[in-house]
């Protein structure tokens, strides 16, 4: 079952502006991570949060975690033709060891208008 | 380094053919995944493996095998292709199931 789902969907902004994605999430998290796809190619790891941490950076990039709430989003600022990909939330589920993995959202198309 | 590699990049099977998925990784990770991907679908945990020896069962499981002989490969077997397993596969490696996850390239497989 998802445990991750971005919001939204899919995203177009002009180059230079900035861009925020949203993850909600159900359980509870040791960690956060947001990846990014190019079309027709593997994921690319961008950053990792973990649950006591509110915020982290990255370059241009800036994700905010809030456990209270369930959620996460990613600023990247000042956006650039080479940002169009798709964007995903991954958790893994706090279950007391488990080895299970990460948890995938559905993703976030964003395009980059020149 | 190479990282993870897949091969095949594309294959097509007939229903009822069986294939093999091949995974390398070059970087010593104890940890390998093996997703699919599918539209709208997110990717979805097949199969995991926290070292030689050890493989457990993701999300979706059913219609595939895997073995770890060595830390280096991990294949991913499919018994009797059906059209549902049509997909992108991802194999992943890591240090550890929560860290930070290196994907391969991915193989389109089509299953008519």
């Amino acid at each position: 079952s998802q445990q991750g789902e971005e919001d939204p969907q899919a995203l177009s902004i002009q180059e230079g502006e900035n861009a925020t994605m949203n993850c909600s999430y159900k359980t509870s998290i040791n960690n956060l991570q947001w990846y990014r796809q190019n079309s027709g190619r593997g994921l690319v790891h961008l950053i990792l949060i973990r649950s006591n941490e509110r915020e982290k950076h990255s370059g241009r990039l800036r994700v905010t975690l809030d456990t209270s709430k369930k959620s996460s989003s990613l600023l990247i600022t000042a956006s650039r033709a080479a940002d169009t990909a798709s964007y995903f939330c991954a958790t893994d589920r706090d279950s007391g060891g488990g080895a299970d993995g990460l948890t995938f959202g559905k993703g976030t198309h964003l395009i980059i208008q020149p | 380094n190479a990282g993870v590699t897949q091969t095949p990049k594309f294959q097509v099977l007939k229903t009822g053919q069986s294939m093999t998925l091949q995974c390398a990784q070059d970087m010593n990770h104890e940890y390998m995944s093996w997703y699919r991907q599918d539209p709208g679908m997110g990717l979805r945990l097949i199969h995991y493996s926290v070292g030689a020896g050890i493989t457990d069962q993701g999300e979706v499981p059913n219609g595939y095998n895997v073995s770890r002989s060595t830390t280096e490969d991990f294949p991913l077997r499919l018994l009797s292709a059906a059209p549902s397993q049509t997909s992108v596969y991802f194999c992943a490696s890591s240090y550890s199931p929560r860290t930070e996850q290196y994907f391969g390239p991915g193989t389109r497989l089509t299953v008519t």
